[in-house]
């Protein structure tokens, strides 16, 4: 079965440090792999996604994320946080590229940003 | 990417009444949408999958006669929560997936039930 474990349910920085946001996967099939983030009452928005190509991706916002097989790791890292980056992120996994396949959701962890 | 569209975005009924959330896939013909429920300061929790022209596939623990589904067409599907109650007070999401070369999931806003 697959799943995702974001190993921090919150993380504070202070503005202008990096973010270091962690997440690992089990998975039998090779997953394929999504940062979002959700501010307070709002939706979820796409920050990047993994699917076997290139291991170390870019996002927007200056996020990206390298995937490594051998640690069955997925962390989010930015060099800056900005006051804008405060918000909740979840790491999540899908087993299968179909549209019929659901994504599965880690717990998420909480970012906030001190000034 | 495909625009999702969910609608109302927050709603207040009274215990014991019925409410319809819709979800519309506006650019993306979409065979299956997923219903997720997140309560406070929680993750997203898959409710169900609701599958075009039949019966939606739920998630073990979720009443299919409380969460109706129905997915007539390409573009829409509903949730109605029925004989709601204070603990369905949640946030409701749909959302649909790419797919071949777009694999992400696109969600609606959400919406906020408030049962009383």
């Amino acid at each position: 079965a697959q799943s995702v474990t974001q190993l921090d349910s919150h993380v504070s920085v202070s503005e202008g440090t990096p973010v270091l946001l962690r997440c690992n996967y089990s998975s039998s099939y090779s997953p394929s792999l999504f940062w979002y983030v959700q501010h307070p009452n709002k939706g979820l928005q796409l920050l990047l996604k993994y699917t076997s190509a290139a291991t170390l991706v870019k996002g927007i916002n200056g996020f990206e994320a390298e995937f490594k097989k051998s640690e069955t790791s997925f962390h989010l890292t930015k060099p800056s946080a900005h006051m804008s980056d405060a918000a909740e992120y979840f790491c999540v996994v899908s087993w299968r590229n179909s549209g019929n396949t659901p994504l599965v959701f880690g717990k998420g962890t909480r970012l906030s940003v001190i000034a | 990417g495909a625009v999702v569209s969910q609608h109302p975005s927050w709603v207040i009924c009274k215990s014991g009444t019925s409410v319809k959330i819709e979800c519309r896939s506006l650019d993306f013909q979409a065979t299956t949408m997923f219903w997720y429920r997140q309560f406070p300061k929680q993750s997203l929790m898959l409710m169900a999958t609701s599958n075009e022209g039949s019966k939606a596939t739920y998630e073990q623990g979720v009443e299919k006669d409380k969460f109706l589904i129905n997915h007539a067409s390409l573009t829409l599907s509903t949730l109605t929560v029925t004989s709601a109650h204070p603990e369905d007070s949640s946030f409701y999401i749909c959302s649909v997936r790419g797919d071949v070369a777009v694999f992400e999931a696109f969600f609606g806003q959400g919406t906020r039930l408030t049962v009383v």
